[in-house]
């Protein structure tokens, strides 16, 4: 079954750490990995995907097939990236589309 | 600007009450989905949509129904509240493999 687990439910830093999320996925295709990022009080969004190869608000991300791992790194953590980050996975069978997300973690980055 | 708007933020049900929660969309999106957020549970798929008139059980369907009239509306249906489904509900919609947008989330207390 497809799964995203996310091994972690709380990261705490201080600001100017690096910071890593971890996920971990299982799916028998080849997959569409993304992460959305909730702060406080605002709704869910995309933070980024793996095919877009981006590096947004100082994250990336790296798909590594053999771990099956899409890990969510900033090299110096800011305050305002105080957040949950979400890992999903866009699973597509049978014609239709769907993200499968993990549990979620919480990023508090202290000043 | 994608705008997926949900009727209520905030909801306040009895238990065994019948309960509809409305989601509109003006993107034109295909995909429509209604997910709970619980802390500790992320984000679990309720049902989703891919087309007018079409529906399909997600993870947790058990106490819920859907109905898509129109492209830009999907509405999730609690048949008779019960406690435990007190929760944050999110509404997503998304245009085929691309990103999904969320609204801003429902809070339901069923009492």
């Amino acid at each position: 079954a497809q799964r995203v687990t996310q091994p972690e439910k709380l990261l705490s830093v201080f600001k100017g750490a690096p910071v890593e999320l971890k996920c971990n996925y299982s799916y028998s295709g080849s997959p569409e990995l993304f992460w959305y990022v909730q702060y406080s009080r605002q709704r869910l969004q995309l933070l980024l995907r793996h095919i877009s190869r981006e590096s947004i608000k100082g994250f990336t991300a790296d798909l590594n097939k053999g771990e099956t791992s899409f890990h969510l790194k900033k090299p110096f953590a800011q305050e305002e990236d105080s957040a949950m980050y979400y890992c999903a996975l866009s699973d597509i069978q049978g014609g239709s589309e769907k993200l499968v997300f993990g549990k979620g973690m919480k990023l508090t980055v202290n000043p | 600007d994608v705008k997926v708007t949900q009727s209520s933020r905030y909801l306040v049900k009895r238990t065994g009450e019948k309960v509809f929660l409305e989601c509109v969309q003006d993107m034109d999106h295909e995909n429509m989905f209604w997910y709970r957020q619980d802390p500790g549970l992320g984000l679990r798929l309720i049902y989703f949509s891919y087309d007018v008139k079409m529906k399909e059980k997600g993870d947790i369907p058990e106490g819920y129904s859907v109905s898509r009239e129109k492209k830009e509306r999907f509405s999730l249906i609690l048949e008779s509240a019960s406690t435990n489904q007190t929760s944050m509900y999110l509404c997503a919609s998304r245009a085929k493999y691309n990103e999904q947008f969320f609204g801003p989330g429902t809070r339901l207390t069923v009492l």
